[in-house]
């Protein structure tokens, strides 16, 4: 069973660029949340979906956004990025089935933004 | 979400009990206590979660007190691959639907 993937795996953009960032989730888990883990710090929810559909959103502008797809893959897009967007983009998925499904977490995507 | 307290790191022997506490003194009645662990350059990794009955697992025990007001999540033979941040998280559960608030958790360190 292979586990939850996240590409790239490092990133290097300029302020102002837009940047997407890719998640697939593990096998049969159709819902993934996105965080955000600058350094030094616990990782922050940015959004989660579920089945296609937003599922809640944290504190983060709406220059961050979303989608999934119907094999519940998952991106997270950025735009306008500023410097302080550096950071490791963390996506988790969950199977949903108790209700106490663990979340799964890929290995993140190190965004550096200059 | 109720918040949670954990002090910012801790070293434990190799070979010994590694005891890592954790206050969440505002939980209500239907919010779970979840461990999850970030070793190094990786994502997390779910650990334990409990509601008001020690839990164990072939990873860890986790001892919740009676009023609910604290809990300790207990690694019984530390090794090496044990130095991780261990982040106590407190949640209603939701189906794995969890927006999961992590703090800055504890850093272990387990000494050879």
């Amino acid at each position: 069973e292979t586990g939850v993937t996240q590409s790239p795996t490092h990133l290097i953009k300029t302020r102002g660029q837009q940047v997407t960032l890719r998640c697939s989730s593990q096998s049969g888990h159709n819902t993934v949340s996105w965080y955000q883990q600058a350094l030094g710090q616990g990782p922050q929810f940015i959004f989660q979906y579920y089945r296609e559909e937003e599922n809640g959103r944290g504190n983060f502008p709406p220059r961050f956004s979303g989608l999934q797809f119907p094999n519940y893959s998952s991106e997270l897009n950025v735009n306008a990025l500023e410097l302080d967007d550096s950071a490791l983009y963390l996506c988790a998925s969950s199977p949903n089935s108790g209700r106490n499904s663990e979340q799964y977490f890929g290995p993140g995507t190190r965004l550096t933004v200059t | 979400d109720a918040k949670t307290t954990q002090p910012p790191s801790m070293d434990c022997a190799e070979g010994r009990a590694a005891n890592l506490p954790c206050n969440h003194s505002t939980i209500s009645g239907n919010e779970y206590v979840y461990w999850y662990r970030q070793i190094h350059s990786q994502g997390p990794q779910y650990i334990i979660h409990g509601l008001k009955n020690n839990e164990t697992n072939e990873m860890a025990s986790l001892i919740i007190t009676e009023d609910r007001k604290s809990s300790t999540l207990i690694l019984p033979h530390a090794t090496l691959r044990d130095t991780a941040v261990y982040y106590c998280i407190v949640s209603r559960p939701n189906f794995g639907n969890e927006k999961l608030t992590f703090g800055t958790g504890t850093r272990l360190t387990i000494i050879p």
